[in-house]
């Protein structure tokens, strides 16, 4: 039963580049949360959505970040013309909600994002 | 709105001594509350989770009990072990089970020396 995904682990950029992080959710779970950590900081929100939707962006930055959940595979967190603020660790985490009062979410390894 | 108020650290143990992370919040209504470590270089685990009032959460001798009165989530051990050397993460998750964020305390770092 393998759990969240994210591919690449680490990712290196230049400055003006663009990148990418996929995110695949536990199976079973429709519910994808993106967060971002910088170092030496907690976790803040940036994305909630679900298939083909999305649901709650009011942590995204307006501009160069954009996310989406197909309906066919991964999520995706893209950051065009990335910065050197852009270096973080992004995770991503899957939920399950159907029959459950809470929500639990369930993170991956998350993705290391360098920018040169 | 809601929020996360974790007890800020580094905090250094020696080996078998007793730790307390400090957790409290503001919510509104019934939220549910966590506990997440985070080893070096790796993503988050659930450590031990409590969905009502008075529930206490377990897990790997951790303990955590949700104090509506206090809004407080203190996580609790009683002999720590030097593989217990992480960054811990209070975070809930409100009421509204619509698959809503989770908010985050700022973590707490643990060292545990031999």
């Amino acid at each position: 039963n393998a759990g969240v995904m994210q591919n690449p682990r680490h990712l290196v950029r230049r400055r003006g580049q663009e990148a990418r992080l996929r995110c695949s959710p536990m199976k079973g779970h429709s519910h994808v949360y993106w967060y971002r950590q910088l170092p030496e900081e907690g976790l803040k929100f940036m994305v909630y959505l679900q298939k083909e939707n999305i649901i709650d962006e009011s942590g995204m930055p307006k501009e160069r970040f954009s996310a989406e959940f197909p309906k066919e595979g991964p999520s995706i967190l893209r950051i065009q013309q990335v910065v050197r603020g852009d270096s973080a660790a992004y995770f991503c985490a899957s939920s399950e909600l159907a029959g459950k009062h809470y929500n639990e979410q369930f993170f991956g390894p998350g993705t290391r994002l360098t920018v040169l | 709105g809601d929020s996360v108020t974790q007890m800020e650290g580094p905090v250094t143990l020696s080996e078998e001594a007793f730790l307390t992370i400090n957790c409290t919040y503001t919510a509104t209504g019934y939220p549910s509350l966590f506990w997440y470590v985070q080893y070096p270089g790796e993503g988050l685990q659930l450590l031990l989770k409590a969905t009502k009032a008075d529930d206490k959460g377990s897990n790997k001798g951790f303990e955590a009990t949700y104090r509506k009165e206090t809004t407080s989530f203190h996580l609790e051990k009683g002999s720590v072990q030097v593989s217990d050397s992480a960054v811990y993460f209070c975070a809930l998750s409100p009421s509204i089970s619509t698959g809503n964020q989770f908010y985050f305390g700022t973590g707490t770092s643990l060292t545990v020396i031999p």
